[in-house]
């Protein structure tokens, strides 16, 4: 079967760094992302790995190792309005398409 | 810059009534993907289409259909609505090679 595990919840204060991590076991990858939902709303993506190593875009990095199947997603200067739910998501193959294979999410909630 | 569109927002339905969710993804991008997302959970994957043409299926049950038409706006047809089938369901649209699948704001259902 295919799964995603990530840490149901991170409380973290504002201005710290916080690591989500993931690991995967799916029939197919073809990358790993990362998107931030917020109560209600709609999933946005955040950070792409398709090969190992560290993508930073600004505040947040995202890291992956394939041969471990694990990656980690690095919010650092915490503020309020991070608190959201992080999914990890892999890409896998599906026909013409690779769908988006999401983990089970993990709730951030940043305090004062 | 236009987004995915999904329309109704909301929709209350009663048991074993039908429904039709509509979604207009982003202009020139080929595949959409349509999620179901219960309460406090992941979105669960549930078909694809590239190009007008169904690509791939996931956890879609037989009650539910979905097609994408000419001008590439998609609908998903759910039949004999079930309590459980209360979730928000989001489309999402990308290119086909893209790394960012961009979702719609969803449709909340809700079945009495």
């Amino acid at each position: 079967g295919q799964s995603l595990e990530q840490p149901s919840e991170v409380t973290a204060v504002e201005g710290a760094i916080v690591q989500i991590n993931c690991t995967y076991q799916t029939s197919g990858f073809y990358g790993l992302s990362w998107y931030q939902q917020h109560d209600g709303g709609a999933p946005t993506f955040l950070s792409y790995n398709g090969l190992d190593g560290l993508e930073e875009t600004g505040r947040f990095s995202s890291f992956l190792s394939r041969s471990d199947s694990y990656g980690y997603l690095l919010l650092q200067e915490l503020q309020m309005k991070d608190s959201a739910s992080y999914f990890c998501a892999v890409r896998d193959s599906g026909g013409a398409t690779n769908k988006l294979i999401f983990g089970t999410g993990t709730l951030l909630a940043v305090q004062p | 810059a236009a987004g995915v569109i999904q329309s109704p927002r909301h929709l209350i339905k009663e048991k074993r009534e039908t429904a039709t969710l509509k979604c207009y993804p982003i202009p020139r991008h080929d595949t959409v993907y349509w999620y179901q997302q219960g309460p406090g959970q992941d979105p669960q994957f549930l078909i694809s289409f590239y190009e007008k043409m169904q690509s791939d299926k996931g956890s879609i049950p037989d009650r539910f259909s979905a097609q994408q038409f000419s001008d590439y706006h998609s609908e998903l047809n759910m039949s004999s609505l079930e309590l459980g089938d209360s979730a928000l369901y989001f489309c999402a649209s990308s290119l086909v090679q893209g790394i960012e699948a961009f979702f719609g704001q969803g449709t909340r259902l809700t079945v009495v």
